[in-house]
């Protein structure tokens, strides 16, 4: 089983649509999770990171973490053409360590 | 403060050929990390250092890649007998203290060996 899971995609949706991105982890006890999005060519970006259960929001995007289930997703409201790239999620896992695990990530298409 | 540097930007080595690749952190930030990421990939570990102390290394990490942080500035990285399948991106990146803090990566240096 990998660390952080993530389906490759590509997910399409269309423009102005609620995209959805998907990340399982599997440390139980894992501390932060990120998200950051690559666009193609490019090094990723951080967009949003979230420590505790429940939702987190900025601007148009929302990220939602579940513990329990091992479960953290981002949600990206009116979605933009210019949010096609690729999102990977990223785990800090337990211990004192600055480390981060990243999924292989998923490739968003936003179809104008 | 223009962000997290790397150089060269690309790099391109026949096999066997030792490399080193050089990059500066955003100067408020404790944390330096590399990164190695390939094409349809995550960003693969490879090492980290905390000031000048290299904390973790990687176990796919083979005796070739050597790293070093001296005066806990700016960071090489350094592959020696270079092998086709080490042709990849590596990314470094910088950050604060805590948990809680994510990475600025640089630009990344593009290996290709032929």
């Amino acid at each position: 089983q990998k660390e952080v899971e993530q389906n490759s995609g590509p997910l399409s949706v269309p423009e102005g649509a609620i995209a959805s991105l998907n990340c399982t982890y599997s440390d139980r006890v894992s501390q932060s999770f990120f998200w950051y999005r690559q666009y193609s060519g490019k090094s990723p970006e951080l967009i949003m990171s979230i420590y505790s259960n429940g939702d987190k929001e900025d601007g148009r995007f929302t990220a939602q973490l579940n513990k329990a289930s091992q479960y953290v997703s981002l949600l990206i409201r009116d979605s933009q053409p210019s949010d096609s790239a690729t999102y990977l999620c990223a785990v800090r896992p337990s211990g004192n360590t600055g480390k981060l695990i990243f999924g292989q990530g998923t490739t968003l298409q936003v179809k104008p | 403060d223009t962000g997290v540097s790397q150089d060269p930007r690309h790099k391109i080595t026949k096999r066997g050929q030792n490399v080193t690749f050089r990059c500066d952190p955003i100067s408020e930030h404790n944390r330096l990390y590399w990164y190695r990421q390939t094409l349809g990939q995550g960003p693969e570990f490879l090492t980290y250092f905390q000031n000048e102390a290299q904390l973790e290394k990687s176990r796919l990490l083979s005796d070739r890649f050597s790293a070093e942080r001296p005066k806990g500035s700016f960071s090489t990285l350094e592959i020696q007998r270079t092998e086709q399948g080490d042709s990849a991106m590596y990314l470094c990146a910088s950050s604060s203290l805590g948990v809680g803090y994510g990475y600025t990566f640089g630009s990344g240096t593009r290996l290709t060996v032929v």
